[in-house]
């Protein structure tokens, strides 16, 4: 595998079930990003690992649960979701963030999503 | 803060014909621009970013983009069309990063839909 890998691709869940996503990065990166991208809104960043250190929690609901194991790996536990959590789920991950030494760039690479829907 | 508006929601084109995608952006810092493209059951592919330097940028599968900072743009161009063209197409910011936590937050625009026809 290369890139960034996510699973499952599609879930479909009742409100009242617990699951969860996951992803992982073949890329040597250090930080990893949950995106919540609904139809017809602008892709909505959820959560940032940096190292393996929450950084950003974007006022996400408690019923999103990260977890960040490695620098590999990232997982997005649901419990008790509500139907308008029906998204595509993104993960992406970059090299090492915010280093003054880089060129300050750091790319940003997507996962192909989790389609979640929630009945 | 910054805001990016992609004014377009959908965009369609014949194919072999040429394609502008507008964006406009709203930031009280310098920022780095991209457009990103997202084929149908896929994540997103950067197409093009524009960092510092020339104003035109070339990206892959022949689009480029053109940086207008007086008008705040980064409107995205294509001479002629394919249709494997046909995606969703994201416009986004971001500041530079400046060491600590700066870890490149994107700003997205809400996406265009570009369907190309025969």
């Amino acid at each position: 595998e290369t890139g960034v890998t996510q699973t499952p691709r599609h879930l479909v869940m009742g409100m009242t079930n617990k699951k969860s996503l996951k992803c992982e990065q073949h890329l040597g990166h250090n930080a990893m990003y949950w995106y919540k991208q609904s139809a017809k809104k602008p892709l909505e960043l959820m959560f940032v690992y940096s190292l393996e250190e929450r950084v950003e929690n974007n006022s996400v609901p408690s019923r999103f649960s990260p977890e960040c194991p490695n620098s590999s790996h990232l997982f997005l536990h649901l419990h008790t979701l509500q139907p308008e959590d029906s998204a595509l789920y993104l993960c992406a991950s970059s090299p090492f963030p915010g280093s003054p030494i880089l060129s300050s760039y750091n790319e940003q690479f997507f996962g192909p999503g989790t389609r979640l829907t929630v009945l | 803060a910054q805001s990016v508006t992609q004014l377009d929601s959908q965009v369609p084109v014949f194919e072999e014909a040429p394609v502008e995608l507008r964006c406009n952006y709203s930031s009280s810092v310098s920022v780095y621009l991209f457009w990103y493209v997202q084929y149908p059951n896929q994540g997103l592919q950067l197409l093009l970013k524009y960092l510092s330097g020339s104003t035109l940028v070339k990206g892959i599968n022949g689009f480029e983009a053109e940086f207008n900072k007086s008008q705040t743009s980064f409107h995205l161009r294509k001479p002629s069309v394919h249709i494997s063209d046909t995606a969703e197409y994201f416009c986004a910011v971001r500041p530079p990063s400046a060491g600590g936590t700066s870890y490149g937050k994107l700003t997205f625009g809400q996406g265009t839909i570009l369907t190309v026809h025969p």
